[in-house]
């Protein structure tokens, strides 16, 4: 049972564009909405999270954009960078539980 | 502070054959997850303890095992290895598991 969607699968941008992840969940106990960044070799890295009494949180060139009703939220990525290449893993959690979407490999190219 | 530590970092085994591996979390934090990672299916959860009791498992089978120490160090056990388990093998601590979690590298397991 795949509680966290997350789409697209692979990603390629380029170079001062904007990266735009999507993830949808099911379960309404969930009530923190983390984004973690993976390099190859490396496990996750929490990037930026939010939780659902805000709609958006930004963080430097990273904003994570937050529809309650709609149980969706997206990670954008302004003015990428070859540097930003990675794995992004969308995440939610709560009841002591945490559930990851599949990943987006994301490619920057310069 | 140190992260999390996980060893050994990359280990092949027998079909057949069991694995213990060990995560190490950040010190103070009670709860300890374990994911499989493999490629195009994410991070598939299969365990959380905290304070020595597994609260939450995901769809493993019987064969995945864990525990907790009361130093809050966790060991995972796989037994009767299949070729389908080669993975990398990721521990996350945290405060509370519903947030924060930290990563450690990873165990890359190579079933041959």
């Amino acid at each position: 049972q795949q509680q966290v969607k997350q789409s697209p699968q692979s990603l390629i941008v380029q170079k001062g564009g904007i990266s735009i992840i999507n993830c949808a969940y099911e379960n309404t106990a969930f009530d923190y909405f983390p984004w973690y960044q993976q390099f190859p070799g490396k496990g996750p890295a929490l990037l930026i999270a939010i939780r659902p009494d805000v709609s958006e949180k930004k963080e430097g060139r990273f904003t994570i954009s937050f529809n309650k009703s709609a149980k969706q939220f997206s990670l954008h990525i302004m003015d990428s960078q070859p540097g930003d290449s990675a794995t992004y893993f969308c995440a939610a959690s709560g009841n002591n539980d945490m559930r990851f979407g599949a990943g987006t490999r994301l490619t920057v190219k310069p | 502070k140190a992260g999390v530590t996980q060893t050994p970092r990359y280990l092949i085994k027998t079909r057949g054959q069991q694995v213990t591996l060990s995560c190490s979390p950040i010190s103070g934090h009670r709860s300890v997850s374990w994911y499989q990672q493999t490629p195009g299916q994410g991070l598939q959860f299969l365990f959380e303890y905290f304070s020595e009791t597994q609260r939450n498992k995901g769809n493993f089978p019987g064969r995945f095992s864990g525990r907790q120490f009361s130093n809050s160090r966790s060991e995972m056990n796989v037994s009767t290895l299949e070729l389908g388990d080669s993975a990398l093998y990721l521990c996350a601590s945290s405060l509370d598991a519903s947030y924060g979690y930290t990563f450690g590298s990873g165990t890359r397991l190579t079933v041959v």
